[in-house]
């Protein structure tokens, strides 16, 4: 039978541009989240990270955005770059007794020269 | 620190061959975590340890899979019968909580089974 995968939300847009990933979270007890990037063939790779006491975090040339009243996160990219180009997912770690992380289906950002 | 290290990085077997995957934590890290990613399915989490001892094995998806940790610096994957539906990448990752909570993923293992 016809295999069905999921379709990836994706982002593109143009080199220089300021770039927004979004992301919903399911549990509202979560208290820490990270962003990670995934390029073609590779693991994930660690980006920024968020605890639920704070709304904002800066990185370099990033930004976690995060709105716990709508469980809601945000990875800001600032002056897109070609090697900004791949995978992005958010994941959700739901404390406790528990180091439990569970991601997101991830947004695919491609851009463009 | 040469970071999380799985091997094989490519593995094809045909079905109902018994497949080992491996993986090294990144030393002094306590936590070890297996995923498994696909196109269908996404980034799944298999099972994962803490000081060597399974906590939560709840994704394992069949009695065909099976994970060991027998000391601190390794850890193996089994699936035994192979299918081919068991085709993925699969991950490992490590952490060292409460330090971080942040988990460091291998390059992975890409199985094929024909």
């Amino acid at each position: 039978g016809e295999s069905v995968g999921l379709h990836l939300p994706t982002l593109s847009v143009q080199e220089g541009d300021n770039s927004i990933i979004n992301c919903a979270y399911s549990n509202s007890a979560s208290d820490y989240f990270i962003w990670y990037k995934q390029e073609s063939g590779k693991g994930p790779q660690f980006i920024i990270d968020i605890r639920s006491n704070m709304d904002k975090r800066q990185g370099q040339r990033v930004t976690v955005l995060l709105n716990k009243t709508v469980k809601h996160l945000s990875l800001q990219i600032a002056a897109t770059q070609p090697g900004d180009s791949a995978v992005y997912f958010c994941a959700e770690l739901y404390g406790g007794a528990t180091n439990k992380l569970i991601f997101g289906t991830g947004t695919l950002l491609a851009v463009q020269p | 620190d040469a970071g999380v290290i799985q091997s094989p990085r490519h593995e094809v077997t045909e079905m109902g061959q018994e497949v080992t995957l491996r993986c090294k934590p990144i030393s002094g890290h306590n936590s070890l975590f297996w995923y498994r990613q696909t196109m269908m399915r996404g980034l799944e989490l298999l099972i994962y340890f803490n000081n060597n001892v399974p906590i939560d094995d709840s994704g394992m998806p069949e009695d065909r899979f099976s994970a060991k940790m027998p000391n601190a610096s390794f850890s193996t994957l089994k699936i035994q019968p192979s299918e081919p539906r068991d085709s993925a990448v699969y991950f490992c990752a490590s952490s060292f909580p409460p330090g971080t909570d942040e988990q460091y993923f291998g390059p992975g293992t890409r199985l094929t089974v024909t």
